[in-house]
């Protein structure tokens, strides 16, 4: 157990709806990551959020939006959503924003579109 | 752009059989190499980081080594419960994002 909780576990919705993931970060820890992974894709980064604020953004779609709130949770929003966006969807979480840090990785959120 | 390629995709070993997997790098400013093992449908386990070439980190069974190329994950004498996808990672300059390989798909049967 790496101590980073996501949920739901498991989602399933139907195309052009809009779903929210949340990842609650270890104890201590500031920084948030989002990935996303499909079977053609490996493991891709989607964006970071530092204490609050916004630090780097990777392949994300403009229909995709996340936060991190005061409390440190983070939540990832997808919208409109289509076939392709069926994906596992993994939050990471590490103590600062340095490169260097160990990202832990938790369960997972499995988004299937129909 | 950074790129990791890791070799062989499929390993299929008996138990007690030692081998090694492949993790090949291009980045410009290594910051770490990162080691992860991944169960069907579950989260990356953390399982080591390198940060300079010579470094290496033992657990168990496994054994990380790190060169100025690329990284070796050896695995001496597997058991079935070794068997996952095993997956590495770099982290380069002050870049956020862990850019990964596609992983090596471990089997360990009796």
């Amino acid at each position: 157990d790496s101590g980073v909780t996501q949920t739901p576990k498991h989602l399933i919705t139907a195309t052009g709806q809009r779903v929210t993931l949340r990842c609650s970060p270890r104890s201590g820890d500031l920084s948030v990551y989002w990935y996303q992974q499909s079977l053609d894709q490996g493991l891709q980064f989607l964006i970071h959020y530092y204490n609050g604020e916004e630090r780097a953004k990777g392949n994300i779609l403009e229909r995709f939006s996340a936060q991190q709130f005061p409390d440190l949770h983070s939540e990832l929003n997808l919208s409109s959503l289509e076939l392709g966006d069926s994906a596992l969807y993994f939050c990471a979480s590490s103590a600062g924003p340095s490169s260097t840090d160990t990202q832990y990785f938790g369960p997972g959120t499995r988004l299937t579109v129909l | 752009e950074d790129q990791v390629t890791q070799s062989p995709e499929a390993l299929r070993l008996q138990e007690g059989e030692s081998s090694s997997l492949n993790c090949s790098y291009t980045v410009s400013g290594l910051r770490g190499l990162f080691w992860y093992r991944q169960d069907p449908g579950k989260g990356p386990e953390f399982l080591f980081t390198l940060y300079s070439a010579g470094e290496e980190k033992e657990k168990e069974r496994l054994k990380a080594t790190l060169t100025k190329k690329e990284s070796f994950l050896h695995i001496t004498a597997p058991k079935p419960e070794d068997s996952a996808t095993y997956l590495c990672a770099v982290r380069a300059g002050t870049a956020s994002k862990l850019t990964f390989g596609t992983g090596t798909r471990l089997q360990v049967t009796l």
